[in-house]
């Protein structure tokens, strides 16, 4: 099973709104990804998790709250979003944090901030 | 920062003909990645190449990695339209951090 999977696939919520978008992953991977994609740019990294501990944070706005609560789950907590959060929101997990594994990604959750 | 400049940005071709599509870093290359992506959809890990020269073929797709001009190049012979989507590499943003970087895409239609 090679499957990353995230629900919801689709998302639209107020700004006042809190939701949460969920990734799972059976592989055994101990490193899982967020990413960020815009239309027609290129995903760009948020968090990282290694081990279940929050390896990377790229200086992301605090209304994004990352949480591993086991080695297969990886939850991203929205609050208070701006319309300019509205993106593709990505999910990827490695075999073990580093650029000598390949991610693989889920489906990704489409998010709309109205 | 790790730079990549993808080329072309887009690519129309008919079935059947073969097509490469670059990938040039403004530093080093380590470690370079090939993914592609569906409108809307998550990335597809094609081939990872890592050391200079190596080339790595699946299917139809074939992936070489120049470290000397900090290039990697994807070919893909006799195109069909399940080949379509948009291409991306990726490569590691500066030594030692493990951070992937993306270059911006080329978006490949191919027409039947």
């Amino acid at each position: 099973d090679t499957e990353v999977t995230q629900t919801p696939k689709h998302l639209v919520m107020g700004m006042t709104n809190k939701k949460s978008l969920k990734c799972e992953q059976h592989m055994g991977h101990r490193a899982m990804y967020w990413y960020k994609q815009k239309a027609k740019k290129p995903p760009e990294l948020m968090f990282v998790y290694s081990y279940e501990k929050l390896s990377i944070n790229e200086s992301v706005p605090s209304r994004f709250s990352p949480e591993c609560p086991n080695s297969s789950l990886l939850n991203l907590h929205l609050h208070a979003l701006q319309p300019e959060d509205s993106a593709l929101y990505l999910c990827a997990s490695s075999r073990i944090q580093g650029i000598s594994y390949e991610q693989y990604f889920g489906p990704g959750t489409r998010l709309t901030v109205t | 920062s790790q730079e990549l400049e993808q080329s072309p940005q887009s690519l129309i071709v008919q079935e059947g003909k073969n097509l490469t599509i670059n990938c040039t870093s403004s530093k080093t290359l380590y470690g370079l990645y090939w993914y592609k992506q569906k409108y809307g959809e998550g990335l597809i890990f094609l081939m990872m190449l890592q050391k200079g020269g190596e080339e790595k073929s699946h299917e139809k797709i074939t992936a070489k990695l120049d470290e000397k001009k900090q290039q990697s190049s994807l070919h893909i012979t006799a195109s069909q339209p399940s080949h379509a989507g948009i291409y991306l590499c990726g490569a590691e943003r500066q030594g030692g951090s493990e951070k992937l970087v993306f270059g911006k895409g080329t978006k490949l239609t191919v027409n039947p």
